[in-house]
């Protein structure tokens, strides 16, 4: 079973509107979420980790425990954006059991 | 630090031939992890190491993939014999596993672009 589920292959917003990126997991335990970003022709690399309760470039995730949710949103999209999102889950219980979802692929358009 | 090293970057090769992907870890980092990154599923998990012992192969497809790691600084994952349906980009990470688990942020090489014609 998919424990990391991105509902959306492709995403297309215009600049200067609100993205979400949705992402749902699937484990019973103390969930440990991430996500990462891999931007054209660069590393996949972190972007944001839920613990840290932080805002990177502009984006934050909250973790919903009741509708096992971890969704990335920004108030307004910036060209730059324009990446391959990935929703992570770390399996914390087991050790260090990364699971990645399949990714969404994020267009702003000018 | 370099970060994660892998080689070769791209590789293509002919149906049945063996093909070794390598990989370099950042120094002091104790868990290593092979993934694979097709358009179809994503990014997959195919075999994690900690402290240079094979912890969990249940994502690697078949008896064709093989991965090692002789020591704390060097992996290779194996496919013999390779398979069109193998091309895909082969990433690695690493992480330190050291404090929180939460904090442990997984560090991604280039990657390996394979194609098996």
């Amino acid at each position: 079973a998919q424990r990391v589920t991105q509902p959306e292959k492709l995403l297309s917003v215009f600049k200067g509107a609100p993205v979400e990126l949705k992402c749902n997991y699937s484990y019973s335990g103390s969930p440990e979420l991430f996500w990462y970003v891999q931007y054209s022709r660069q590393r996949l690399q972190l972007l944001l980790r839920h613990i840290s309760r932080e805002s990177i470039k502009g984006f934050t995730a909250d973790l919903n425990k009741g509708e096992t949710s971890f969704h990335l949103k920004k108030p307004f999209a910036q060209e730059e954006d324009s990446a391959m999102y990935y929703c992570a889950l770390n399996l914390s219980d087991t050790g260090n059991q990364f699971y990645f979802g399949t990714g969404t692929s994020l267009t702003v358009i000018p | 630090d370099a970060g994660v090293i892998q080689s070769p970057r791209h590789e293509v090769t002919e149906m049945g031939q063996e093909v070794t992907l390598r990989c370099k870890p950042i120094s002091g980092h104790n868990s290593l992890f092979w993934y694979r990154q097709t358009m179809m599923r994503g990014l997959e998990l195919l075999i994690y190491f900690n402290n240079n012992v094979p912890i969990d192969d249940s994502g690697m497809p078949e008896d064709r993939f093989s991965a090692k790691m002789p020591n704390a600084s060097f992996s290779t994952l194996k496919i013999q014999p390779s398979e069109p349906r193998d091309s895909a980009v082969y990433f690695c990470a690493s992480t330190s596993g050291e404090g929180l688990a939460e904090y442990n942020e997984q560090f991604f090489g280039p990657g390996t672009r394979l194609t098996v014609l």
